[in-house]
């Protein structure tokens, strides 16, 4: 089926440690996002993206490094690991307009120990 | 900056009852606005959406919206609730200022819980 798809889902990291969590999409669309998701925040945006080779700063990108070289892929990267960054992490993407909504991933689970 | 407010983080009901969400949104512009679910899990659905013309908007499983530009209010409704409806909700809409580039704010969420 057409959609977002997140890697890992799961993941444990120890303070200091770096990952890189994987969103790939099949739709074609322009825009891409990753959100973080904490209880009672909502959901917060950390970086963006809005064509292959470009990247822009959300509201909280503090901690965290994107790369969009493939269209159909955006990659969220932490270099050294906080506990802090312990959340649930969701990659988005849209159509130009944005208009019609957001088609999200499933998540990665994230604990920084 | 466009806020979204959801007015309730836990709304329990019982079975086959009403339900009412509420959000508000900061700006009194046109605006398009959204309601996603996320149950139990899982990543975030888009449950409806609000675009221009009627403002009674329909979603999936039975869910509808209003919006009311006067109040800047973006309320979900259903008229009988199943146990099947309790996840998160949430209400976005587009983050304002310049070209949001499809940005979207969210509220905090409201959690449905439905009983038996």
């Amino acid at each position: 089926n057409a959609g977002v798809t997140q890697t890992p889902k799961f993941r444990v990291l120890k303070t200091g440690q770096s990952m890189t969590l994987l969103c790939a999409q099949d739709m074609n669309h322009e825009y891409m996002y990753w959100y973080r998701q904490d209880p009672g925040m909502g959901l917060r945006l950390i970086h963006y993206s809005v064509g292959e080779g470009t990247t822009a700063k959300g509201e909280v990108p503090d901690g965290y490094n994107v790369s969009r070289l493939k269209k159909q892929n955006f990659l969220l990267g932490l270099e050294s690991a906080a506990p802090s960054q312990t959340s649930v992490y969701f990659c988005a993407s849209t159509n130009r307009q944005g208009r019609y909504g957001y088609t999200f991933g499933s998540g990665t689970r994230l604990t920084v120990v | 900056a466009q806020s979204v407010t959801q007015l309730d983080s836990q709304v329990p009901v019982f079975e086959e009852a009403p339900v009412e969400l509420r959000c508000n949104y900061s700006s009194s512009v046109s605006v398009y606005l959204f309601w996603y679910v996320q149950y139990p899990n899982q990543g975030l659905q888009l449950l409806l959406k609000y675009l221009s013309g009627s403002t009674l908007v329909k979603g999936i499983n039975g869910f509808e919206a209003e919006f009311n530009k006067s109040q800047t209010s973006f309320h979900l409704r259903k008229p009988s609730v199943h146990i099947s409806d309790t996840a998160e909700y949430f209400c976005a809409a587009p983050v304002a200022g310049g070209t949001s580039y499809g940005k979207l704010t969210f509220g905090q969420g409201t959690i449905l819980t439905v009983h038996p």
